[in-house]
């Protein structure tokens, strides 16, 4: 069974321009989680996909990024325009219920410079 | 609103000595609790985790974990650290959503 995959595993832009990272989940899994760790901070909850629907997005830090869950299977995370304080590593995570155990992907290390 | 508390962001041990990592949660109502792992270029991977039932759980690689409401506490432990287990550690504590701690990462000097 393939777990969570994450693309790119890395990612270097400059301020001002977009960025869209993409996470699939492991299969049959409805809810669906994005975290990030900023340098040296805890990792941060950002938003959590039940199916399509978002059903909390109350870690999303601001109106530059936007996530999407197609029709409830891979997900993307796009920040729009990108701000040198976005830079650091996303997660992504899911699990068949919010009281099961989450699987995490490698992460997205963003750089914005 | 929960909080997850680690105590000490850097642990060096010595190779078959003990490790303990400290975590401590704060909540309204006792949580699932989660160990997870990160080793080096790689994901979290989940140690272990307490739900109910048995306070003392057992995870992967020798680790192991009690949870202690009385204290608020849910520290991990390992009774003889390898150099392989060089890694960062996080507690985690779940609602609908995870809430971590900072992280421990777990040095083993040979």
């Amino acid at each position: 069974e393939a777990g969570v995959t994450q693309f790119p595993s890395h990612s270097v832009i400059e301020k001002g321009q977009t960025v869209t990272l993409r996470c699939d989940p492991i299969s049959g899994h409805d809810n669906l989680y994005w975290y990030r760790r900023v340098m040296g901070k805890e990792i941060k909850f950002l938003l959590h996909f039940v199916k399509e629907s978002k059903q909390d997005e109350s870690g999303m830090p601001n109106n530059r990024f936007l996530a999407e869950r197609t029709g409830g299977t891979y997900s993307t995370l796009k920040v729009q325009p990108a701000e040198l304080e976005d830079s650091g590593v996303y997660f992504c995570a899911s699990s068949r219920g919010t009281r099961f155990s989450a699987f995490f992907g490698q992460g997205t290390r963003l750089t914005v410079v | 609103a929960q909080s997850v508390t680690q105590l000490g962001s850097h642990v060096s041990v010595s190779e078959g000595a003990l490790v303990l990592l400290r975590c401590n949660y704060s909540s309204s109502v006792p949580p699932y609790l989660f160990w997870y792992v990160q080793y080096p270029n790689q994901g979290l991977q989940l140690l272990l985790k307490y739900t109910t039932g048995a306070t003392l759980v057992k995870g992967i690689n020798g680790f192991e974990a009690e949870f202690k409401k009385s204290e608020t506490s849910f520290h991990l432990t390992k009774p003889s650290a390898h150099m392989s287990d060089a890694a960062e550690y996080f507690c985690a504590a779940s609602g609908n959503m995870l809430t971590f701690g900072g992280g421990t990462r777990l040095m083993v000097k040979p």
